[in-house]
């Protein structure tokens, strides 16, 4: 069975600061992870995937994350955050890539950027 | 492209009437579509998995004659909720599954069920 720990429920950050979302998982079989942003009133939009290969992915909107097999995480990166960053992020693990398989998603962590 | 719309975004039903749930594909087609339900300040939790032409598959602890699930065409999937009751009450998503181009699910903004 898998799971998905999102440690931080809520991450407050001052605008242009860096940020990380902290995501853990624990899987029996090989494991694919993903990060989805959910802005309000919208629905989930992914941010990246990690499927095979670099352990950096570089996602869209300046996002970046770091799979680390021995610690089992897949931790969410910003050098510099915006306003616009305000959302509800989500990590998720499917053991069949490219999300062809229901996803187990964490609690989720909603990111406030502060002026 | 790949835009996953949800109809209605928002309904309130009586205890004991059924509504249901339309999921669209609106530019791709998708042979499997996703349900999730979403409780306030929580996760998503995966429901069923809808395939095209054959019956879903339910997650444990789904009830399936109670969220029938409706995967008629490669564009639409259709959850009802059947005797609604005020603990239905919750925010369902849906998504498809891509396997052209970018393979990846793509999410339905959601719609809010308020059973009274």
């Amino acid at each position: 069975a898998q799971s998905v720990t999102q440690l931080d429920s809520q991450v407050p950050v001052f605008e242009e600061a860096p940020v990380e979302l902290r995501c853990n998982y624990s899987s029996s079989v090989s494991v694919y992870l993903f990060w989805y942003v959910q802005y309000p009133n919208q629905g989930l939009q992914l941010l990246l995937k990690y499927l095979s290969g670099s352990t950096l992915v570089k996602g869209i909107n300046g996002f970046e994350a770091e799979f680390n097999k021995s610690q089992t995480s897949f931790h969410l990166r910003k050098p510099s955050v915006h306003i616009s960053d305000t959302a509800e992020y989500f990590c998720a693990v499917s053991d069949k890539g490219g999300g062809a398989d229901g996803l187990t998603f964490g609690k989720g962590t909603h990111l406030i950027i502060q002026p | 492209g790949a835009v996953v719309s949800q109809h209605p975004s928002w309904v309130i039903c009586k205890s004991g009437t059924s509504v249901k749930i339309e999921c669209r594909s609106l530019d791709f087609q998708a042979t499997t579509m996703f349900w999730y339900r979403q409780f306030p300040k929580q996760s998503l939790m995966l429901m069923a998995t809808s395939n095209e032409g054959s019956k879903a598959t339910y997650e444990q602890g789904v009830e399936k004659d109670k969220f029938l699930i409706n995967h008629a065409s490669l564009t639409l999937s259709t959850l009802t909720v059947t005797s609604a009751h005020p603990e239905d009450s919750s925010f369902y998503i849906c998504s498809a599954f891509r396997t052209s181009g970018s393979s990846e699910q793509y999410f339905g903004p959601g719609t809010r069920l308020t059973v009274t």
